[in-house]
C-alpha cells in the first residue's frame, strides 16, 4: 500500500508569482483535503475534493484553487503569491468524503520572498 | 477562529512518565481526532473518538471525551523519547471540514 506523497518538498517563490503543489493519494482513497499550516499553528483547512469535484472549502480566497484527477491525485494552485502564503502545505487523503480519519503526506514547505 | 484548543501549549517530562494533554472545543461535534506531528512534517493519525463514546484506547494511548464539558484528553503512558512531537486535536466543524487547535509540544527528556 502506497502512502500519500507530495511534491516538491521545498519551494521558494517571489511575491506575485504562481505555484502548483502536487499530491498523490493513498491507494484506494478517493478524497483529498488540502491544509495550510503556518509555523507554530495548527493546520487550516483549504478545501476538499471528492471524485474530481470540490466537496467543501474553508476560508481561503479564490486565488487558492485545486484540481483532482481521475486517479484521485490532486493539485493545489496558488496565484498572486503573498508573503503570508509562506507555510507548510499538507495534503491528506481518505477513503470517503467528510471528516473521518485522514492520512497525511509529508508536506511542501513554501517560502514566499 | 479555532474550534479546538490544546492545553498545555508545551509539556516537558522525563522518559517513563505519563503525559496528559487536553483539548477544548466550542460547538457540538460528531467526532474528535488526535494527531501527532514530528518536526513540522506530516501528521499521523492517532485516535478518532465519536461523540457517543467516552473513552478509547490504542496501545499506550488513552483518549477520553466529555461532551458535556466539550473537552477531551490524551494520555500517553510510559513515555519514550520517540513520543517527542506536537500533538493536535481536530474536530469536525462541518460535513467536510476539520478544525484544529494550535497543538501541544511534548518533549520527553532521557
Amino acid at each position: 500500500e502506497t502512502g500519500v506523497t507530495q511534491s516538491p518538498t521545498h519551494l521558494i517563490k517571489t511575491r506575485g508569482q504562481q505555484v502548483t503543489l502536487r499530491c498523490s493519494s493513498q491507494s484506494g482513497h478517493n478524497t483529498v483535503s488540502w491544509y495550510q499550516q503556518a509555523l507554530g499553528q495548527g493546520p487550516q483547512f483549504i478545501f476538499q475534493y471528492y471524485r474530481e469535484e470540490e466537496n467543501g472549502r474553508g476560508n481561503f480566497p479564490p486565488r487558492f484553487s485545486g484540481l483532482q484527477f481521475p486517479n484521485y491525485s490532486s493539485e493545489l494552485n496558488v496565484n498572486a503569491l503573498e508573503l503570508d502564503d509562506s507555510a507548510l502545505y499538507l495534503c491528506a487523503s481518505s477513503s470517503r468524503p467528510g471528516t473521518d480519519t485522514q492520512y497525511f503526506g509529508p508536506g511542501t514547505r513554501l517560502t514566499v520572498l | 477562529s479555532q474550534q479546538g484548543e490544546e492545553d498545555p501549549q508545551a509539556l516537558s517530562i522525563q522518559e517513563g512518565e505519563n503525559a496528559t494533554m487536553n483539548c477544548s472545543y466550542k460547538t457540538s461535534i460528531n467526532n474528535l481526532q488526535w494527531y501527532r506531528q514530528n518536526s513540522g512534517r506530516g501528521l499521523v493519525h492517532l485516535i478518532l473518538i465519536r461523540s457517543n463514546e467516552r473513552e478509547k484506547h490504542s496501545g499506550r494511548l488513552r483518549v477520553t471525551l466529555d461532551t458535556s464539558k466539550k473537552s477531551s484528553s490524551l494520555l500517553i503512558t510510559a513515555s519514550r523519547a520517540a513520543d517527542t512531537a506536537s500533538y493536535f486535536c481536530a474536530t469536525d466543524y462541518s460535513n467536510y471540514q476539520l478544525i484544529w487547535g494550535a497543538g501541544t509540544k511534548l518533549i520527553i527528556k532521557p
